[in-house]
């Protein structure tokens, strides 16, 4: 089945401490991408990759680094988490950037950082 | 600046209602998408209609492209409570997929 995966769903962190939120699409995308949903501000992007070892900013990179080393896997890295990054995230991927490829959301990551 | 706008930002109707939703955009697009979202979950993509179409149906949904308004329409016809959800749509300026910010529809039993 064709999908894209996120991991964790759920996460409650402290303020500082390190995570990755994993992403995986089995679908051979060369795009894919992070946003993050906040009530009243919609989804906003915070990076993308167009291929492997490309990556690029998105509209709110701050606090956040990505790495694509394969082209199935896009982690979404928070260095040093601070509450104002609670919020919804979501990766998607699709089969490229042009011309507003359809995409396919993984199902979800509630991060809450105290 | 957002691309997409939709209108309005709720709407709630009875089971067997239509429901409508309106999308203003800024720029020249190649094409329209239409994506809904389940409450705390994913978005599913429903459907893309291009620039040189006017009107496209998916089963019980019908979207429409005013490209002379930038504005876009969509009708979900016979409506259940389980299209209760929020309806977002993307365009692309540039290639980049940006989503408006959303209508949340409420269908009644």
């Amino acid at each position: 089945e064709a999908q894209v995966t996120q991991n964790p769903r759920y996460l409650i962190t402290v303020t500082g401490k390190k995570l990755t939120v994993t992403c995986s699409q089995n679908m051979n995308h060369e795009y894919m991408s992070w946003y993050r949903q906040d009530p009243g501000l919609g989804l906003r992007q915070i990076y993308y990759s167009m291929n492997v070892e490309v990556t690029d900013k998105g509209d709110v990179p701050e606090g956040y680094k990505v790495s694509r080393k394969e082209k199935r896997n896009f982690p979404l890295i928070l260095e040093s988490p601070s509450p104002n990054q609670t919020s919804l995230y979501f990766c998607a991927s699709s089969l490229s950037m042009g011309s507003g490829g359809i995409q396919y959301f993984g199902a979800g990551t509630r991060l809450s950082v105290l | 600046s957002q691309q997409g706008e939709e209108d309005p930002q709720a709407l709630s109707i009875q089971e067997g209602e239509n429901a409508t939703m309106n999308c203003s955009y800024k720029t020249s697009i190649n094409n329209l998408q239409w994506y809904r979202q389940n409450s705390g979950r994913g978005l599913v993509h429903l459907i893309l209609i291009r620039s040189n179409e006017r009107e496209k149906h998916s089963g019980r949904l019908r979207v429409t492209l005013d490209t002379s308004k930038k504005s876009s329409s969509l009708l979900i016809t016979a409506s259940r409570a389980a299209d209760t959800a929020s309806y977002f749509c993307a365009t692309a300026p540039g290639g980049k997929l940006i989503f408006g910010q959303g209508t949340e529809l409420s269908v009644k039993p």
